[in-house]
């Protein structure tokens, strides 16, 4: 009965491969959020979407490639992973539609670039 | 340009004791204030929050205060426990920017037996 899940929880891999991380949320938003946590634990948003629709895209390399299948799922995808993508992710969705600002986050990817 | 400006970076407090958790911030079009306590491992997860139309809020031992104004808002726990130890983030979002948080830079609160 988890609202907001990730896979996976921990993801450790060598410079410049490619790596996706996937959520799914099971609380009926209609939007979705990705996070990055830095090793400082500064928290800073880098993509959002609405209905499937990109409607936040911060300044992230493109190398990130985030895709919405649909209104419950949100997956990233990194290419030619560098050191300093090492961090946690975190997926985050809310209920855009009904003017409800609550974000509810999932527990987090850690990603580690070795 | 950090816009959400958070203090201090770190704080303990015996058991029983009043924390608090002050946040600053700059874009007077925000409209929507939340605070996130985020344990080890785990993710943020929403605390309490507040529109600028609101002096203050309260939900059980936790407290916003805000001060349109100044420009601030702040977090008090009262009648701390050992298990309020946590990381707490405040932040900020706005309906013309998406309602992407844009977060302090987090208190790591330390509550001594």
């Amino acid at each position: 009965d988890t609202a907001v899940s990730q896979t996976p929880k921990y993801l450790v891999t060598q410079m410049g491969n490619d790596k996706s991380i996937k959520c799914e949320q099971n609380l009926g938003h209609d939007t979705m959020y990705w996070y990055k946590q830095d090793s400082k634990k500064f928290l800073k948003i880098m993509f959002s979407y609405n209905n499937k629709e990109l409607i936040i895209n911060e300044t992230v390399p493109n190398r990130f490639s985030p895709k919405s299948p649909d209104k419950a799922h949100l997956n990233l995808h990194i290419n030619s992973l560098e050191l300093g993508d090492s961090a946690v992710y975190f997926c985050a969705s809310s209920q855009w539609a009904a003017r409800l600002d609550e974000q509810y986050f999932g527990p987090g990817t850690r990603l580690t670039v070795t | 340009q950090q816009q959400v400006k958070q203090s201090p970076q770190s704080l303990i407090v015996q058991k029983g004791g009043i924390s608090i958790i002050n946040c600053a911030y700059e874009n007077t079009a925000f409209d929507y204030f939340p605070w996130y306590q985020q344990f080890p491992g785990k993710g943020p997860a929403l605390l309490i929050a507040i529109r600028p139309d609101v002096s203050e809020k309260k939900e059980g031992r936790f407290t916003i205060s805000f001060n349109k104004s100044a420009k601030q808002f702040s977090l008090h726990i009262m009648d701390s426990q050992p298990g309020d130890s946590a990381t707490y983030f405040c932040a900020a979002s706005m309906k013309a920017a998406g309602n992407k948080l844009t977060f302090g830079g987090g208190t790591r609160v330390l509550v001594k037996p």
